[in-house]
């Protein structure tokens, strides 16, 4: 069973600020086949990035994935008002067919 | 556009049963993968199940054996029955559509389960 750990579990940054975040797994992501998702309060997660480094349909720029194996990072440029969220990284394997890590909170400094 | 409705939860006793399901819209539902995933209150993600389009099926070992996902592909629907109820199933239930490599694209706004005698 992969197991995905992120850290840190809170980032405190300011708005303009550079956030880069990760997400470890215990075993080689197959096929780089890690996402990302931002949650906000009472909303559903929305993606963000997926296959490690693409970003899905409407995502700003400032937003990029990178990584392979077991090391992935998530990377927000300039970090705007609307971005201070929860952000949880997510794989998809074989058994358990998805995991996902245990997030990292983004806050206002 | 894309929409996943989710309905049917509620409050339940410990023990006790509760369908879920969750109407498609917007997309071709029959040759898309679906999943439904859980958040307990104040906690993070966790997967419960899949379905391919075709019926292959997973499940999260801390549902197996009690809950039961299924699809109808003529009404657009997607359905988790669970049983044997536990306190720790409380949580936001959300359907979400499977996307490109492995990822999920679309998510309903979730349907609330609270366990509790």
């Amino acid at each position: 069973e992969i197991v995905l750990t992120q850290s840190p579990g809170t980032l405190s940054l300011s708005p303009g600020e550079r956030a880069t975040l990760s997400c470890r797994a215990s075993q080689s992501v197959s096929s780089n086949y890690l996402a990302w998702y931002q949650q906000k309060p009472g909303q559903p997660p929305r993606l963000l990035i997926y296959g490690a480094s693409s970003r899905a349909t409407g995502i700003p720029d400032r937003f990029s994935g990178s990584g392979s194996g077991t090391d992935f990072t998530l990377t927000i440029s300039r970090l705007e008002p609307e971005d201070f969220a929860v952000y949880y990284c997510q794989q998809y394997g074989s058994s358990p067919r998805l995991t996902f890590g245990g997030g990292t909170k983004v806050e206002i400094k | 556009e894309v929409q996943l409705v989710e309905s049917g939860g509620g409050l339940v006793q410990p023990g006790g049963s509760l369908r879920l399901s969750c109407a498609a819209s917007g997309f071709t539902f029959s040759t898309n993968s679906m999943d439904w995933v859980r958040q307990a209150p104040g906690k993070g993600l966790e997967w419960v199940s899949y379905i391919s389009g075709s019926g292959t099926i997973y499940y999260a070992d801390s549902v197996k054996g009690r809950f039961t996902i299924s699809r109808d592909n003529v009404k657009y629907s997607l359905y988790l029955q669970m049983n044997s109820l536990r306190a720790e199933d409380t949580a936001v239930y959300y359907c979400a559509k499977m996307g490109s490599s492995g990822s999920l694209d679309y998510w309903g706004q979730g349907t609330l389960v609270t366990v509790s005698s």
